[in-house]
């Protein structure tokens, strides 16, 4: 099975508005670590948010929030206000367990375009 | 500023030319990651070290190699590369454990093509 699930291959906005991109996820680990991820067409990653599973609150970080739904199993990046250098690739990603050794699971991306 | 970097960002190549991708880090990080992502795709990771340790994914081709002779640095071999190594090659790094999953920290990549 898909450890981490993206279902969205592209997406469109309309500036100013927010969007909701989702992930679903699979583990049997109670600690684990939710990740999202900006790729610009540069190539870069640019780490945006994380969620412990353990957090009971959403992890927000400016225009950006994490809803995390544990029983579902879901960790959907909702941006708010959308600009048009929000244009990019998205990536969200989980690690199973504490270890920073852990391997890194990423999905397979949401592509957000932003209209002006 | 602390950072993770890659050179060259541009690398062209022959066919079953050998080539050496580099990776150098000031964040002082023990985990050190290389992955093979290709267009609209996924990162796929191929392999990466724990300090000296070395962890190779399952489905890593042999042709691909890894060396890591200290903390800072880290060298991705193509030994015989071919037209379907053509990728961007991203290297990132994760600090030691915290007791709590941390974030990797990638470098700008290199984009590799192979003529």
């Amino acid at each position: 099975a898909q450890k981490i699930t993206q279902t969205q291959p592209g997406m469109f906005v309309q500036e100013k508005e927010a969007v909701t991109l989702d992930c679903t996820y699979d583990t049997s680990d109670q600690s684990y670590g939710l990740f999202w991820y900006k790729q610009p067409s540069s190539g870069e990653m640019i780490f945006l948010i994380y969620q412990g599973s353990y957090d009971e609150q959403n992890a927000t970080e400016g225009r950006y929030s994490l809803n995390f739904q544990k029983a579902r199993k879901s960790a959907n990046l909702v941006i708010s206000a959308s600009q048009l250098g929000d244009s990019a690739m998205y990536f969200c990603a989980m690690r199973e367990g504490l270890y920073n050794f852990n391997k890194f699971y990423f999905g397979s991306g949401t592509k957000l375009n932003v209209k002006p | 500023d602390a950072m993770v970097i890659q050179n060259p960002r541009y690398q062209v190549t022959q066919f079953g030319k050998p080539v050496t991708l580099s990776c150098s880090q000031t964040l002082n990080h023990n985990v050190m990651y290389w992955y093979q992502q290709k267009s609209s795709q996924a990162p796929k990771l191929l392999f990466h070290y724990y300090d000296k340790d070395f962890n190779n994914e399952a489905d890593t081709p042999d042709n691909f190699q890894s060396r890591r002779p200290n903390t800072s640095f880290c060298f991705l071999d193509i030994r015989s590369p071919g037209l379907g190594d053509a990728a961007m090659y991203l290297c990132a790094t994760s600090p030691r454990n915290s007791g709590r999953p941390e974030t990797q920290y990638f470098g700008p990549g290199t984009r590799l093509l192979v003529l």
